[in-house]
């Protein structure tokens, strides 16, 4: 089984619907990330958790949500999103925070209709 | 803020070298190199920490001057395997733990036999 899982691995939506994005770590790392990707642009850091509690919101629009119940689990809550929001999106999980090799996951091809 | 890379791409031969640079216009505190093949997840390579500090990775290597604020990565006698994005990350602005990174837009290295 693959260090940092994220399902789906592709979602369309429309404007008006509301989705999650799911990201589960088999490693017992104790911090996770949100990133998105788009085409021709760099990594962009969205949100950070350590220990389950956010300590990064890099100015991420309201429409976007995490959650992280736990410190396997990082969920991101879409509702509302505009045709600039398909991209990529990527979790990763590190040991700790600071500086540690971050794991990714394979991401979540999103597709705004 | 983010990081400059160059070049934004280069064509080897396989067995030949190559320099992939990261450049900062702000003090550097660490630089974080991945590598993204097509289609597949970012990979951790390396951090470094220190001014001056190199490390190695199979037969890539990369060193970090801090005084000029740069970071160069270097693939030695490459093989088809290297080929990818290449992606340095550094501190985002009013951080130096490593936590939260910005990152350039990627150096396409191509290995052909």
């Amino acid at each position: 089984e693959t260090g940092v899982t994220q399902t789906p691995r592709h979602l369309v939506m429309g404007m008006t619907n509301k989705k999650s994005l799911k990201c589960e770590q088999h490693l017992g790392h104790n911090a996770m990330y949100w990133y998105k990707q788009s085409a021709k642009k760099p990594l962009e850091l969205m949100f950070v958790y350590s220990l389950e509690e956010r300590v990064e919101n890099n100015s991420v629009p309201s429409r976007f949500s995490p959650e992280c119940p736990n410190s396997s689990h990082l969920f991101l809550h879409l509702h509302t999103l505009q045709p600039e929001d398909s991209a990529l999106y990527l979790c990763a999980s590190s040991p700790r925070i600071g500086n540690q090799p971050q794991h990714f996951g394979d991401g979540t091809r999103l597709s705004i209709l | 803020q983010q990081p400059v890379q160059s070049p934004q791409a280069v064509i080897l031969r396989e067995g030949e070298d190559a320099v992939i640079n990261c450049s900062s216009s702000k003090a550097l505190y660490s630089v974080h190199w991945y590598r993204q093949k097509h289609g597949e997840a970012p990979v951790f390579l390396m951090i470094l920490l220190k001014g001056g500090e190199q490390k190695g990775h199979e037969k890539i290597s990369a060193s970090f001057n801090e005084k000029k604020q740069q970071s160069s990565l270097y693939l030695t006698a490459s093989q088809l395997s290297y080929s990818g994005t290449y992606f340095c990350g550094t501190d985002l602005p009013g951080e130096t733990s490593g936590s939260r990174l910005t990152f350039g837009e990627g150096t396409q290295l191509t290995v052909n036999p």
